[in-house]
């Protein structure tokens, strides 16, 4: 069973600073991998798909990548912004969608 | 694009009544549909997920039950609430079919049984 993992559970940076998010996974044979936003009491708001033919993609400050031989998968975020504080959860799809917990960012002014 | 409409977007029950949540999606055909719950403080956890009508794969113990009864309608139930049942439900797609497999979701529905 596909068990994915994001490291660190928690992350709080100042304003400015590029940081990174981490994901694994267990069970390299994916068809893709996405990352999510949510903002507390909301759903999820897709940021990235990486499809598994693929290594990265991005999306403005964003930039999503992908290791699949050794399971895993970073959220590169540049320049971070206030409004960029939520959890960031990553996504991996076995056939069926399976998340992990998520990381919780706040970016201070 | 899709859109997926969730409702009640709040609720409120007493332990051992029934639940109905429902889930429509506009701007897509044969969706695959999901249910997560996401429990306070805790990752998302896979309930159900239906490849097409009346097909339903379920992931957890029985007190929860899904249905879909039209291509782009997906409902939650369950006959009896347990205080376990609490948190945050999020109804989910992806268009397969000449898509990237793409995951969209609901704003949600947030159920407290008291």
């Amino acid at each position: 069973k596909q068990e994915v993992t994001q490291i660190p559970a928690a992350l709080s940076v100042p304003e400015g600073e590029n940081l990174v998010l981490n994901c694994s996974f267990t069970d390299s044979a994916i068809y893709n991998l996405q990352w999510f936003r949510q903002d507390p009491g909301k759903g999820l708001t897709s940021l990235l798909l990486i499809q598994s033919s693929q290594r990265e993609q991005t999306s403005g400050r964003l930039n999503a990548s992908l290791d699949k031989s050794s399971g895993r998968s970073t959220l590169y975020i540049a320049a971070s912004q206030p409004g960029d504080s939520a959890t960031y959860l990553c996504a991996v799809d076995n056939n069926d969608m399976r998340f992990g917990a998520g990381t919780r960012l706040t970016v201070k002014p | 694009s899709q859109t997926i409409h969730q409702w009640p977007a709040t609720l409120v029950q007493p332990v051992g009544s029934p639940l109905s949540l429902e889930c429509t999606v506009e701007g897509t055909s044969n969706p695959n549909l999901y249910w997560y719950r996401q429990a306070a403080g805790r990752g998302l956890q896979l309930l159900f997920y239906s490849v097409g009508i009346g097909q339903i794969s379920s992931e957890v113990p029985q007190n929860l039950s899904a249905s879909r009864p039209q291509d782009r309608q997906f409902i939650l139930s369950s006959k009896k609430l347990l205080l376990s049942d609490s948190g945050f439900y999020l109804c989910a797609c992806t268009r397969l079919a000449g898509g990237t497999g793409e995951l969209f979701f609901g704003e949600g529905s947030r159920l407290t049984v008291l």
